[in-house]
């Protein structure tokens, strides 16, 4: 079946020990987006991907980098985790189409800072 | 801006209806509607592109009134599995930049 993998389920790191998130989809879609989840929030966008067009939102910690080698994979990096980054990491895709395509999410990352 | 949706939270008994609201301060051209249940992704309701638009599947429904900047989502006969977190959702034109809503929680209780 086609479908966004994330890898791993569960990170564990220390303080300011870098840690890098992977995504991987099988649907061939254009658009893919790394979102933050904090409990009891909304998704809030970090940044997003129009094939190799990519968008960092304004607030996105400088701390937060992200790769696209090609279509299929997609990578959050954080170079130096403080406590506050502890939350679920969420990659999407979208085909595109101006807000008419659905997204498909993957299953997240939880990712604890110690 | 992000969308606010109301209310905040619902407790309703298997079998009672609920209406959740997603209301924009921008123009909106779509509205996405997303349930996640804890732990979980979201996962895809439904999505509404013109004003006016209604759509439906199983007992979950939707509209959208453009002109309101709204969006709303009708559950009816709720079951257990309805329960959850909602968002709306929608994309900003032109930019792929989506945003969701504030989130209602949802709980049926048997």
């Amino acid at each position: 079946d086609a479908m966004v993998i994330q890898n791993p389920r569960y990170q564990v790191t220390q303080f300011g020990k870098p840690v890098t998130l992977s995504c991987s989809q099988t649907l061939n879609h254009n658009v893919m987006y790394w979102y933050q989840q904090k409990s009891s929030q909304a998704p809030k966008l970090l940044f997003h991907y129009y094939d190799k067009d990519f968008n960092n939102e304004a607030d996105t910690p400088d701390n937060f980098q992200s790769r696209r080698p090609n279509t299929s994979f997609c990578f959050l990096d954080i170079r130096s985790p403080g406590l506050g980054d502890a939350a679920m990491y969420l990659c999407a895709t979208s085909r595109g189409g101006g807000g008419a395509a659905e997204q498909f999410f993957g299953p997240g990352t939880r990712l604890t800072v110690l | 801006q992000q969308p606010v949706q109301s209310p905040q939270a619902v407790i309703l008994r298997e079998g009672e209806d609920a209406v959740i609201n997603c209301s924009s301060s921008k123009a909106l051209y779509s509205v996405h509607w997303y349930r996640q249940k804890h732990g979980e992704a979201p996962v895809f309701l439904m999505i509404l592109l013109k004003g006016g638009e209604q759509k439906g599947h199983d007992k979950i429904s939707a509209s959208f009134n453009e002109k309101k900047q709204q969006s709303s989502l009708y559950l009816t006969a709720s079951q257990l599995s309805y329960s959850g977190t909602y968002f709306c959702g929608t994309e900003i034109a032109g930019t792929y930049k989506y945003i969701f809503g504030t989130g209602t929680r949802l709980k049926v209780l048997a």
